[in-house]
């Protein structure tokens, strides 16, 4: 069964910076492109990052550009988004996604990872 | 980047009623468009792929069309589990963007 579960959401001020991760299982992580997305309290969803298998292509949301960082660990099966310079803009719950190859749908999601950004 | 719009934002329907969501994109994005169910409090559920294509385990009384810039999403009779906040998205190009999103709800 393919699981991604999210950690390391908070409260953080505004300037902060976080790191979330997403550890990945039932599937071969390495096979897959992956995605964070976002969506603030109460609007909808928003793509922030996207990360190919080898990590050979990443790209961002003009939103989180120069702030945020993608990256992956093939061998731990785990994506991260390093967030600095956090805004309260930035306050959301945090999804990682699986890209499936082809269509490039997210077909998996996470449950999601609360980061709240005030002072 | 391209622009997806949904429409109704919202909408009110019965159990067993026939539902159509559309989704409009900004510039021709082939059939590159996806389709998100999503209930309150939970992560976002992938129904359909490349325009009409089910992801396996998605009731076939989900079912999507379009190409170019014009999709539809269609529920042929509605169920209860059904009323959710459901979402299109264009994975032609990035920035991946979504819809707005359309709301059933219950009448």
């Amino acid at each position: 069964e393919v699981q991604l579960v999210e950690s390391g959401g908070g409260l953080v001020q505004p300037g902060g910076s976080l790191r979330l991760s997403c550890a990945a299982s039932g599937f071969t992580f390495s096979d897959y492109s992956m995605n964070w997305v976002r969506q603030a309290p109460g609007k909808g969803l928003e793509w922030v990052s996207y990360i190919s298998s080898s990590s050979t292509t990443i790209y961002y949301a003009d939103s989180v550009k120069g702030r945020f960082t993608i990256s992956r660990d093939n061998a731990k099966s785990s994506l991260y988004l390093q967030m600095n310079s956090l805004r309260a803009e930035d306050t959301a719950v945090y999804y990682c996604a699986r890209e499936h190859p082809g269509p490039r749908a997210f077909d998996y999601w996470g449950q999601g990872t609360l980061v709240t950004v005030s002072s | 980047d391209i622009q997806m719009t949904q429409s109704p934002s919202s909408l009110s329907a019965s159990v067993g009623d026939r539902v159509t969501i559309t989704c409009r994109a900004s510039q021709s994005i082939r059939s590159y468009l996806n389709w998100y169910q999503q209930k309150p409090g939970k992560a976002p559920k992938h129904l359909i792929y490349a325009a009409s294509s089910l992801q396996s385990g998605v009731p076939s009384r989900f079912s999507g069309s379009g190409s170019g810039t014009d999709f539809t999403l269609t529920i042929s009779s509605l169920q209860p589990e059904d009323f959710a906040t459901y979402y299109c998205q264009q994975s032609y190009s990035t920035p991946r963007t979504f819809g707005q999103g359309t709301k059933v709800e219950i009448k």
